[in-house]
């Protein structure tokens, strides 16, 4: 059973940082790429960042480039969200994505989400 | 960039209605277009994906078609767990992915 368990999010000051991660399980985390989505409260679904299977591609929002860093330790099955200079625009509810890399489904399986905020 | 909208922000229908909600990208996407289904407090659900492609599962009366630019999602005969908010995304390039706005359904 593919499982995504999102973690790491809390309260942080305005210009502070935080580290998502996410654990996945259940397929071949490798072959997959893997993403990052949020939600502001009550807003809609925002893409945040994309990596390939081998971690040499990233691809991120413009809001966010410069200042998030999205990485993945294929040995351990997760990939995390490194976030930085945060502002109150970052809070949200993260959550990490499979990419069905094989049928180009796009996003099959969601972790929970981790709340990240970020007071005013 | 590519941008997404979507029509009617906020749809009201009744159970048994056909629903139709429509997206439009800025520019041609080919048929790279998914929707999702997300109720409060939940993860979004795929439902559909290259545009008209039914993600194992999801029951056969929501469809999807368009390419290029115009989309629609249509749930045939509604149903009372249907009540939800639904979102496109496009999916044109690993580079940038977007969702629409959103559709919900009352």
């Amino acid at each position: 059973e593919v499982q995504l368990v999102d973690s790491g999010g809390g309260l942080v000051q305005p210009g502070g940082s935080l580290r998502l991660s996410c654990a996945a399980s259940g397929f071949a985390f490798e072959k997959h790429w893997m993403s990052w989505v949020r939600q502001a409260p009550g807003e809609g679904l925002e893409w945040v960042a994309n990596i390939n299977g081998d971690g040499s591609d990233k691809y991120y929002v413009d809001s966010v480039k410069g200042r998030f860093t999205v990485s993945r330790d294929n040995a351990k099955n997760s990939l995390f969200l490194q976030m930085n200079s945060l502002t109150v625009e970052d809070t949200a509810l993260y959550y990490c994505a499979r990419y069905d890399t094989d049928n180009h489904k796009g996003f099959d399986y969601w972790g929970q989400g981790t709340l990240v905020t970020v007071p005013s | 960039d590519i941008q997404m909208t979507q029509s009617p922000s906020t749809l009201s229908a009744s159970v048994g209605d056909r629903v139709t909600i429509t997206c439009r990208a800025s520019q041609t996407i080919s048929s790279w277009l998914a929707w999702y289904q997300q109720k409060p407090g939940k993860a979004p659900k795929l439902l559909m994906y290259k545009a008209s492609a039914l993600e194992s599962g999801v029951p056969s009366r929501f469809s999807g078609s368009g390419s290029e630019t115009d989309f629609t999602l249509t749930i045939s005969s509604l149903q009372p767990d249907d009540f939800a908010t639904y979102y496109c995304k496009q999916y044109n390039s690993y580079s940038f992915f977007t969702f629409g706005p959103g559709t919900k359904v009352v």
